[in-house]
């Protein structure tokens, strides 16, 4: 089976640098994706990592260590509109089915 | 493209109703996907559907519950008859290829509460 874990809040400031944790057990590994989800609406894809190493997408930026079954989502120069939760999620070992992470409520403050 | 629509949006219905919720994935996408989330449980995939047919329903909660997808534009999932605690928002995703290295798309979801 699949288990993924993260921490369920997060606060940080406007303008600063926050970090999201996820560790993963899984019986088979295709990658490590994330997620975003606002209030009420629907979860977004943000980033995909398959490989080790650092992914970034604009002020996103994701990171995989598959020794460490550990990934994190990085998020910097956080605005308001950031105010979010973020999901990491893995696919089953053949690829189909995802398996999220309980989600991380990430509150920015001005 | 509209993306994937699902309706209706809101339902509240009665314990015992039947309640039926719809879905049209991205025109293309070969892979569908029903999920449920709540605070408790989050985020939890029910079935999926690849090329029209039911793949995996493991995830699905109980007999209760049945999912369809008739043509390639078009799924349901059903509930009958429904309980509160079945009270959820309901997401159905597509997605080109396998999840592992395929994007979902997800629809705006149905909030579902059952009295």
């Amino acid at each position: 089976g699949q288990s993924l874990e993260q921490p369920s809040e997060v606060t940080a400031v406007e303008g600063a640098i926050v970090q999201i944790n996820c560790t993963y057990q899984t019986s088979g590994f295709y990658g490590l994706s994330w997620y975003q989800q606002h209030d009420g609406g629907a979860p977004t894809f943000l980033s995909y990592n398959a490989l080790d190493g650092l992914e970034e997408t604009g002020r996103f930026s994701s990171f995989l260590s598959r020794s460490d079954s550990y990934g994190y989502l990085l998020l910097q120069e956080l605005q308001m509109k950031d105010s979010a939760s973020y999901f990491c999620a893995a696919p089953d070992n053949a690829g189909n089915m995802l398996t999220f992470g309980g989600g991380t409520r990430l509150m920015v403050k001005p | 493209d509209a993306g994937v629509i699902q309706s209706p949006r809101h339902e509240v219905t009665e314990m015992g109703q039947e309640v039926t919720l719809r879905c049209k994935p991205i025109s293309g996408h070969d892979y569908l996907f029903w999920y449920r989330q709540t605070m408790m449980r989050g985020l939890e995939l029910l079935i999926y559907f690849n090329n029209n047919v039911p793949i995996d329903d493991s995830g699905m909660p109980e007999d209760r519950f049945s999912a369809k997808m008739p043509n390639a534009s078009f799924s349901t999932l059903k509930i009958q008859p429904s309980e509160p605690r079945d009270s959820a928002v309901y997401f159905c995703a597509s997605s080109l290829g396998l999840a592992g290295t395929d994007t979902q798309y997800f629809g705006p979801g149905t909030r579902l509460t059952v009295l």
